[in-house]
């Protein structure tokens, strides 16, 4: 149980184009979800957290308006990284946190790599 | 402000060692405390967690970690590694009572010779 899934899991898009990456919680229910940024051989950096029919909270440093969030259901959460370029490109990991009963531990999906040209 | 330290930023054992990875924190109440491990294409994986109570907290797939909070470390061990257990390991700290809000280390990349 618990499973988080990412897609797609890998994009490659260009310069001034918009990407949209998609979180989704197959077997719970997902109150509150999580988008991290990984850069090569570096920790996991909290871009911003997303509650269910609320408006995300983000990060200090990280621009809402370029990394939007939007968590429609209890079950998806999706990442608009909008006017992409290239030092946007990062590993990017979402993680949900079940709503009721098991709100101990964070669930993290595979991740997905987008590389901007 | 919460942090995470892993001083080891790669280790080598050999097959069928025992391992041990480190994890100091910062935190200025009890936290919660995670270990994760990150294979390729796989995302973040729970190994154990500990919250309160027996500071020896066993995981899955034969880790455990101590939380020692006079040291403010949380040390993850291995008594015999396997080739499989190659894999990059995260230690993590939250705030007291939750898991959101999660701080990560810088991880410790696991290689390990036959």
């Amino acid at each position: 149980g618990a499973v988080v899934s990412q897609h797609p899991s890998w994009v490659i898009c260009k310069s001034g184009t918009s990407v949209k990456i998609e979180c989704r919680s197959l077997d719970f229910q997902a109150t509150t979800m999580f988008w991290y940024r990984q850069f090569p051989k570096q920790s996991l950096m909290l871009m911003a957290t997303s509650n269910e029919g609320s408006k995300a909270t983000y990060e200090q440093g990280v621009e809402k308006d370029k990394f939007l969030i939007n968590h429609a259901s209890l079950t998806l959460s999706t990442l608009t990284v909008t006017s992409a370029h290239p030092e946007d490109s990062s590993f990017y990991i979402c993680s949900a946190l079940p709503g009721q009963g098991f709100t101990d531990t964070q669930y993290f999906g595979p991740g997905t790599r987008l590389t901007v040209l | 402000a919460q942090s995470v330290t892993q001083p080891d930023i790669h280790i080598t054992v050999s097959e069928g060692a025992s391992l041990e990875l480190r994890c100091n924190y910062s935190y200025g109440a009890t936290p919660y405390l995670f270990w994760y491990v990150q294979s390729p294409g796989q995302g973040l994986q729970l190994l154990l967690k500990y919250f309160s109570g027996d500071t020896l907290v066993q995981g899955i797939k034969g880790f455990e970690a101590e939380f020692k909070r006079s040291q403010s470390s949380f040390n993850l061990r291995k008594p015999s590694v396997h080739w499989s257990d190659a894999a990059e390991y995260f230690c993590a700290v939250g705030p007291t009572g939750t898991a959101s809000k999660l701080t990560f280390g810088t991880g410790t990349r696991l290689q390990v010779t036959l």
